[in-house]
């Protein structure tokens, strides 16, 4: 059974800080893995989708690496700013199970 | 392209009765997946739907239901509501299984 593990669970920074969330799974025979981030109260918004083939994937600020082989994956937010303050979620996804969801990190950027 | 459209967004039910929620997909999207989120469990997966048929199922009890038509949307149904089932309820969109996910806003579920 997939297990999903996120850390650190909360991370405070000044803005502009460039900051790492971890993520790590314990079964590698995933197909895709995806970083979601939840403002509070709110549904999920997708920030980037890694395909198991792929290494890494970047959108803007954001830049998400993977290592199957390892179960781990990092997401790097470049220059941070007040408005990424949110949960960041890590989703594997591979066989029946859907996505499985880490408990997510809660950043917190300070103006 | 509209997002994901979920109804209603906030619901306040009795211990006992029961209840239904709407999702409707993405133009085009034809995988239709819910997620309850509390707490305590955060996210977990209750069942897929793609072409009007269930694909997988997570590990809940009988009293979750759910349904796509053949337009896409989706309802999943809630009996016989414990209190333990007060959640945010998500769906999912995309245009197959492994491809990506697009969350709607969630229907709060408060169970009294």
């Amino acid at each position: 059974k997939q297990e999903v593990t996120q850390i650190p669970a909360a991370l405070s920074v000044p803005e502009g800080e460039n900051l790492v969330l971890n993520c790590s799974f314990t079964d590698s025979a995933i197909y895709n893995l995806q970083w979601f981030r939840q403002d509070p109260g709110k549904g999920l918004t997708s920030l980037l989708l890694i395909q198991s083939s792929q290494r890494e994937q970047t959108s803007g600020r954001l830049n998400a690496s993977l290592d199957k082989s390892s179960g781990r994956s990092t997401l790097y937010i470049a220059a941070s700013q007040p408005g990424d303050s949110a949960t960041y979620l890590c989703a594997p996804q591979g066989g029946s199970e859907k996505l499985v969801f880490g408990k997510g990190t809660k950043l917190t950027v300070n103006p | 392209k509209a997002g994901v459209t979920q109804t209603p967004r906030y619901l306040i039910k009795t211990r006992g009765q029961q209840v239904t929620l709407s999702c409707s997909p993405i133009s085009g999207h034809r995988s239709v997946s819910w997620y309850q989120q509390t707490p305590g469990q955060g996210l977990q997966f209750l069942f897929e739907y793609f072409s009007e048929t269930q694909r997988n199922k997570g590990n809940f009890p009988g009293r979750f239901s759910g349904r796509q038509f053949s337009n896409s949307r989706s309802e999943m149904n809630v009996s016989t509501l414990e209190l333990g089932d007060s959640a945010l309820y998500l769906c999912a969109s995309s245009t197959d299984s492994y491809y990506e996910q697009y969350f709607g806003p969630g229907t709060r579920l408060t169970v009294t």
